[in-house]
């Protein structure tokens, strides 16, 4: 069975710092996902990794990929207040990765 | 604003009702998806349409019973619901990846 652990659960951050949440992975997958969910609404797509070494950035978002060590990292730098949300890993799983299975959400809190 | 629609996006019912939760999408994607989510837990997948056939069941009782009448509509007919069954469900889309989500259907069950 796969499972999805992401680290940490919750973090309350400064606006103007740095920090990584972290998503460990049980069996070899090649699709990584990371979506966004603010309060109330709808899952957003933030990323897709499909490879080894993947790296992809977006703004003051950026993340990464590590197949052999089933890593994947989302890293914040220099955040402000409207990156506060709920940030879900995915891992594609079953034939044509219909399956997604997601860790448990990091809740970030950006505060002034 | 999603290109994946969901109605109603609230929906209160009693426990001996019967009620339908309609999603479309008019991207042209092949799989279409049931997920539900609790507060402050993950989604969780219900089911997967892939070119209107279903292809994943994940043990869902029977009281949730899908339905994929052509390539852009997803429904989920929904019958003698249980309290526990009060969730956001989500529906989503994809052609290869990444899934696309509505905004969901917020259900509660009296």
């Amino acid at each position: 069975e796969l499972k999805v652990e992401q680290n940490p659960l919750f973090l309350s951050m400064q606006e103007g710092k740095n920090y990584t949440i972290y998503c460990n992975y049980s069996t070899t997958s090649d699709r990584l996902y990371w979506y966004r969910q603010d309060p109330g609404k709808s899952l957003e797509s933030l990323f897709v990794l499909l490879s080894n070494g993947a790296v992809k950035q977006e703004g003051r978002l950026m993340a990464s990929l590590d197949t052999k060590a089933r890593l994947s990292t989302l890293h914040i730098t220099a955040a402000v207040h409207d990156l506060s949300a709920t940030y879900f890993c995915a891992v594609g799983s079953g034939g044509s990765n219909y399956k997604l299975t997601f860790g448990k959400g990091t809740l970030l809190t950006v505060n002034p | 604003d999603t290109e994946v629609t969901q109605t109603p996006k609230h929906l209160v019912m009693g426990m001996t009702n019967k009620k339908s939760l309609k999603c479309e999408q008019h991207m042209g994607h092949r799989a279409m998806y049931w997920y539900k989510q609790k507060a402050k837990k993950p989604p969780e997948l219900m089911f997967v349409y892939s070119y209107e056939k279903l292809s994943i069941n994940e043990s869902v009782p029977s009281r949730f019973s899908p339905e994929c009448p052509n390539s852009s509509l997803l429904n989920l007919h929904l019958h003698a619901l249980q309290p526990e069954d009060s969730a956001l469900y989500l529906c989503a889309s994809s052609q290869d990846f990444p899934q696309h989500f509505g905004d969901g259907t917020r259900l509660s069950i009296l």
